[in-house]
């Protein structure tokens, strides 16, 4: 089972600054497998990204993800207040794993 | 526009079966996609518990797999989640999402429902 690692647990940062968030996979993933959700309180996981670097349909482009093999990141070029939430990222494969979870908060 | 709503009792006793039921609105399930069940425990992380297709081909999270079966009714356009011999790790929110799937690939979950809360206690 690949296990996924995100870092940091909390980043905290003001509306406006640039997020950068990193998953790193336990072994290579095939194919750029990966997704990123984002969740907010009480509301469930919402598709960000998948194939490493692709946006779901209506997520704004100051999302951008990128990476391959081991190494993923989610950036976030510039923080709206909406954008204060946790994110998860997630391998694809025949029994799907979550990392842990970043959690982006107001400083 | 894809909704799909999770139904079931929010209490279960230790030991018991967990049986939830997914609801799909804005799309058929006969129409292709896999249709699956993710929990969260309180504060915790997520976990892909399994996913079927409206065929009832099924792919069940290895670790879940001996206690777990989902199943499909496309006259209702829904999909349910049996959990059985349930302990307080089972607690959890239970969300249903629609899978995309390609060559048993599992890649992602693009539309979810909005989860429901199972408390496993006496």
């Amino acid at each position: 089972e690949i296990v996924l690692t995100q870092s940091p647990g909390t980043l905290s940062l003001s509306p406006g600054e640039r997020a950068t968030l990193s998953c790193r996979a336990s072994q290579s993933v095939s194919s750029s497998y990966l997704a990123w959700y984002q969740q907010k309180p009480g509301q469930a996981p919402r598709l960000l990204i998948y194939g490493a670097s692709s946006r779901a349909t209506g997520i704004p482009d100051r999302f951008s993800g990128s990476g391959s093999g081991t190494d993923f990141t989610l950036t976030i070029s510039r923080l709206e207040p909406e954008d204060f939430a946790v994110y998860y990222c997630q391998q694809y494969g025949s029994s799907p794993t979550f990392g842990q979870g970043t959690k982006v908060e107001i400083k | 526009q894809v909704q799909l709503q999770e139904s079931g009792p929010g209490l279960v006793k230790p030991s018991e079966t967990l049986s939830l039921t997914c609801t799909v609105s804005g799309y058929s399930i006969s129409s292709g996609y896999y249709w699956g069940w993710i929990r969260q425990p309180p504060g915790k992380g997520l976990e892909w518990i399994g996913s079927i297709y409206h065929s009832g081909s099924t792919y069940y999270n290895p670790s879940l797999k001996s206690r777990v079966t989902i199943s499909v009714d496309t006259s209702k356009n829904q999909f349910s989640l049996k959990l059985s011999s349930v302990t307080a790790a089972d607690t959890a929110v239970y969300y249903c999402a629609r899978t995309t799937m390609v060559r048993g690939v599992i890649y992602f979950f693009g539309y979810w429902g909005q989860g429901t809360l199972v408390t496993v206690s006496s």
